[in-house]
């Protein structure tokens, strides 16, 4: 069965760390990986890669796939409050979820 | 910006009730999904819809369970007989293309069931 995986579960820091959240997967028609973020309702979009070794960037977000790895990470650098939220990765083709990342970060 | 909308936002319903959940995916997109989000628990996949057929299923989306694309635009989840775990945020996602964009959700509607 096709999987991702996501770690870790649950991540508390504060105001001005950097976090990287971490998902691998196992899936048999790899095309892309897509990061979400949910906070109070539906997730909301924040990067698809298809390639590997080429970071995507956002503000403070960036992110990278690593196809040799099977997985990719995300970063979030000087973190704020408002970045306080769960962070889904998925695998198109699939479509299934990872558990997701809970990401506190205090004031 | 287009965007995936769905109605109602909270639907409350008693066991045993039959409920549709309403879905207007972004107009020119070709894949439909419903996913499920029990309280605290992950995003989990319900089905996939493509050229107006189901294209995958999960072992949640049982019997009691169908989606219909009644027109060109609407897409419905339907629980023909509501149990209690059936609890949870019903999200309706769409994409343009299968591998090379995002998916989109609504914004979901919350099903409680008594």
């Amino acid at each position: 069965e096709d999987k991702v995986v996501q770690s870790p579960l649950s991540l508390v820091v504060h105001e001005g760390d950097t976090v990287t959240l971490n998902c691998s997967y196992e899936v048999t028609n790899f095309r892309s990986l897509l990061w979400y973020k949910q906070e109070k309702k539906a997730p909301t979009f924040l990067f698809m890669l298809t390639s590997s070794g080429i970071e995507k960037k956002s503000g403070r977000l960036s992110s990278i796939l690593d196809k040799k790895e099977l997985s990719s990470i995300l970063n979030i650098t000087a973190t704020q409050t408002g970045d306080s939220a769960i962070y889904l990765c998925a695998v198109t083709g699939d479509m299934r979820f990872g558990a997701g990342t809970r990401l506190t970060v205090k004031p | 910006e287009p965007e995936v909308t769905q109605t109602p936002s909270h639907q409350v319903t008693q066991m045993g009730q039959e409920v549709i959940l309403r879905c207007v995916p972004i107009s020119n997109h070709l894949y439909f999904y419903w996913y499920r989000q029990i309280l605290g628990q992950k995003v989990e996949f319900l089905v996939s819809f493509y050229n107006n057929e189901i294209s995958e299923k999960s072992e949640i989306f049982d019997d009691q369970f169908s989606v219909e694309r009644p027109d060109g635009s609407n897409f419905t989840l339907k629980i023909r007989s509501t149990k209690l775990e059936d609890s949870a945020m019903y999200f309706c996602a769409s994409m343009l293309t299968l591998y090379n964009s995002p998916l989109h959700f609504g914004n979901g509607t919350r099903l409680t069931v008594t």
